[in-house]
């Protein structure tokens, strides 16, 4: 078992919907990365995390620390939020990052 | 400054050649790692570097595979006698770690290897 899981693995959404990509951890983290990575290998990060809630702008990450999980909405899907999505644990400790396999996500027109 | 930069951007390589690749950090940046990408997988990391120091090596990282950050700034990985399996994303990374109040990394684009 990965120490970090994400699901689904593969979302196809029409445009307009809301989103929901899930994280779940079981290694003791002092943050939760959450990153976008688009065809050509390119990584940026979303929001990093570790406690409560982040938004910024039509994205939404959640995290709750005692069920080891975390999530990531968009609200109003967009042909360009087409991406793979990441994401990945910031280990307590040594803060190293232990990545997801990733969700990807292609929004429909 | 503009971000984590690697070079090259592409490699093809025949099996068996030695490559390397270079990754310049964020200059205030401490921290520095490698991560290996397989189509369709997250990242996996490889190594990691606190300023000069390398602090943890994957299994991953067999002996024909290299790193080192000389000087506290750029980064090198080597693999020697590459195998069509060494064929992957090589990501670098960095941050700025404070043991109370770690960064968030950014990432370089990559170096896409491919070994023919």
């Amino acid at each position: 078992k990965n120490e970090v899981e994400q699901s689904p693995q593969n979302l196809t959404a029409q445009e307009g919907e809301f989103i929901t990509i899930n994280c779940s951890y079981s290694v003791g983290i002092s943050a939760l990365h959450w990153l976008q990575q688009h065809p050509g290998g390119g990584i940026v990060s979303l929001f990093m995390l570790s406690s409560g809630k982040k938004k910024h702008g039509r994205l939404i990450a959640t995290i709750n620390i005692q069920e080891k999980h975390s999530s990531l909405h968009i609200t109003a899907s967009h042909p360009r939020d087409s991406a793979v999505y990441i994401c990945a644990a910031v280990t307590s400790g040594t803060y190293k990052y232990i990545f997801g396999t990733g969700t990807r996500l292609k929004v429909l027109a | 400054d503009t971000g984590v930069s690697q070079d090259p951007r592409h490699k093809i390589t025949k099996r068996g050649q030695n490559v390397t690749f270079r990754c310049d950090p964020i200059s205030e940046h401490n921290r520095l790692y490698w991560y290996r990408q397989t189509l369709g997988q997250g990242p996996e990391f490889l190594t990691y570097f606190q300023n000069e120091a390398q602090l943890e090596k994957s299994r991953l990282l067999s002996d024909r595979f290299s790193a080192e950050r000389p000087k506290g700034s750029f980064s090198t990985l080597e693999i020697q006698r590459t195998e069509q399996g060494d064929s992957a994303m090589y990501l670098c990374a960095s941050s700025s770690w404070d043991r109370w109040q770690p960064g968030g990394a950014f990432f370089g684009q990559g170096t896409r290897l491919t070994v023919v």
